[in-house]
């Protein structure tokens, strides 16, 4: 089972250069989310998408845009990118199945390290 | 609004020993509480989930949490460690069952087992 599958795992970019994080999972979830994690500071979120076609800001949105391809995508974009970006980037997928235990439980991919230079 | 405070970024124990991973929550509603582990260069995996059901809720690997309402608390325990528990443990708080409900993270807590 693949779950959620995340690309590139590692990249380097220079200041200013743009790139998009890649994101799919194959569990037909509605919900996905994308997070970043910086030590000490658990993770915080970026953006999300409830469902198909709509997206929101989270908790630290500046700086990136994201896009909800179809239900199973959902990617972020630096377009100028800085060195505080420099962190490990998260995208999850949250399941809606029947039954309270089945319900709002986030799958994550194994995450993309990030360095800014 | 919520949010999650754990208690000690750092805590270490011995292999046998009782663990003990602190995290209060604050929520305007009833919340959904959730342990995720993360182990080095990987996603979080879920540990256990409360949604307001039994108080007491048991996970994966031995792990279990209580929630109390009148501590505002989800502390997670384990009576005796093992080495394969070294992670990074997340409390998280999300506001219930709509689907997008956004989770709110803790700062983490990283888990030491001494042999």
């Amino acid at each position: 089972n693949a779950g959620v599958t995340q690309t590139p795992k590692f990249q380097v970019l220079k200041t200013g250069q743009s790139m998009t994080l890649q994101c799919a999972q194959d569990m037909n979830h509605n919900s996905m989310y994308w997070y970043r994690q910086d030590p000490g500071m658990g993770l915080r979120l970026i953006y999300y998408s409830a469902s198909e076609g709509t997206t929101d800001k989270g908790e630290v949105p500046n700086g990136y845009n994201v896009s909800r391809l179809n239900k199973r995508e959902f990617s972020l974009r630096l377009e100028s990118a800085a060195p505080s970006q420099t962190s490990v980037y998260f995208c999850a997928s949250e399941s809606q199945g029947r039954g309270r235990g089945a319900k709002n439980i986030q799958y994550f991919g194994a995450g993309t390290r990030l360095s800014v230079l | 609004a919520q949010s999650v405070t754990q208690l000690g970024s750092h805590v270490s124990v011995s292999e046998g020993a009782l663990v003990l991973l602190r995290c209060n929550y604050s929520s305007s509603v009833p919340p959904y509480l959730f342990w995720y582990v993360q182990y080095p260069n990987q996603g979080l995996q879920l540990l256990l989930k409360y949604t307001s059901a039994a108080t007491l809720v048991k996970g994966i690997n031995g792990f279990e949490a209580e929630f109390k309402k009148s501590e505002t608390s989800f502390h997670l325990t384990k009576p005796s460690a093992h080495m394969s528990d070294a992670a990074e443990y997340f409390c998280a708080v999300s506001a219930g069952e709509t689907s997008g409900s956004r989770l709110t993270f803790g700062e983490g807590t990283q888990l030491t087992v001494n042999p």
